[in-house]
């Protein structure tokens, strides 16, 4: 399943598919992105990063994306599994320590 | 230890009480951030400390006072706050600079003011 972030903030994935999360930027100067995720109750938890420096990084389970051509970052999630469901943000730093979050998306994974 | 703690988790305050919330972080980190969420939406950046000393203040209004003793404590004073401050409050922390900058957050206090 893929969402389109801003304009598709919830997604539902069936166990075992792939997820993928799409998040439009908004400073092209921005030169570090992180993935969050945030189950309810609780606050940002970490997941991965990527600097502007490079296009694609991977995690256990999952790999964030940039195109800084049209400033756009995916977090891509593999084999998703019920724990996986949660809200997910990406943040951009603009400048020094000024950290700002997207929309977010609202991730269902369904047993 | 990779923690950030915040007390008290809750808080129900009327418009003319004054109250503080707290954040703690033992990981030598000297950025310190508080950011304010409301229910369905992204953390939106209030202020920033670095090394102590406030670097960033996204316009919040001044019934919102932030102070931080020292590198590890960082305070959110409120005061006359209005109902549409009810939000969750997250402390975050982060190296200033280097190759490891991302956020650690708290929990956050889920603040309800009547």
């Amino acid at each position: 399943g893929e969402s389109v972030g801003l304009h598709l903030p919830t997604l539902s994935v069936q166990e075992g598919d792939n997820s993928i999360i799409n998040c439009a930027y908004s400073n092209s100067a921005s030169d570090y992105f992180i993935w969050y995720k945030q189950e309810s109750g609780k606050g940002p938890q970490f997941i991965i990063d990527i600097r502007s420096n490079m296009d694609k990084r991977q995690g256990q389970r999952v790999t964030v994306l940039l195109n800084k051509t049209v400033k756009h970052l995916s977090l891509q999630i593999a084999a998703t599994q019920p724990g996986d469901s949660a809200v997910y943000f990406c943040a951009e730093k603009v400048a020094g320590n000024q950290f700002y979050f997207g929309t977010g998306t609202s991730l269902t994974v369904i047993p | 230890d990779t923690e950030v703690t915040q007390t008290p988790k809750h808080l129900v305050m009327g418009m003319t009480n004054k109250k503080s919330l707290k954040c703690e972080q033992h990981m030598g980190h000297r950025a310190m951030y508080w950011y304010k969420q409301k229910a369905k939406k992204p953390p939106e950046l209030m202020f920033v400390y670095s090394y102590e000393k406030l670097s960033i203040n996204e316009s919040v209004p001044s019934r919102f006072s932030p102070e931080c003793p020292n590198s590890s404590l960082l305070n959110l004073h409120l005061h006359a706050l209005q109902p549409e401050d009810s939000a969750l409050y997250l402390c975050a922390s982060s190296q200033v600079t280097g190759l490891n900058e991302k956020l650690f957050f708290g929990s956050g206090t889920q603040l309800s003011v009547l």
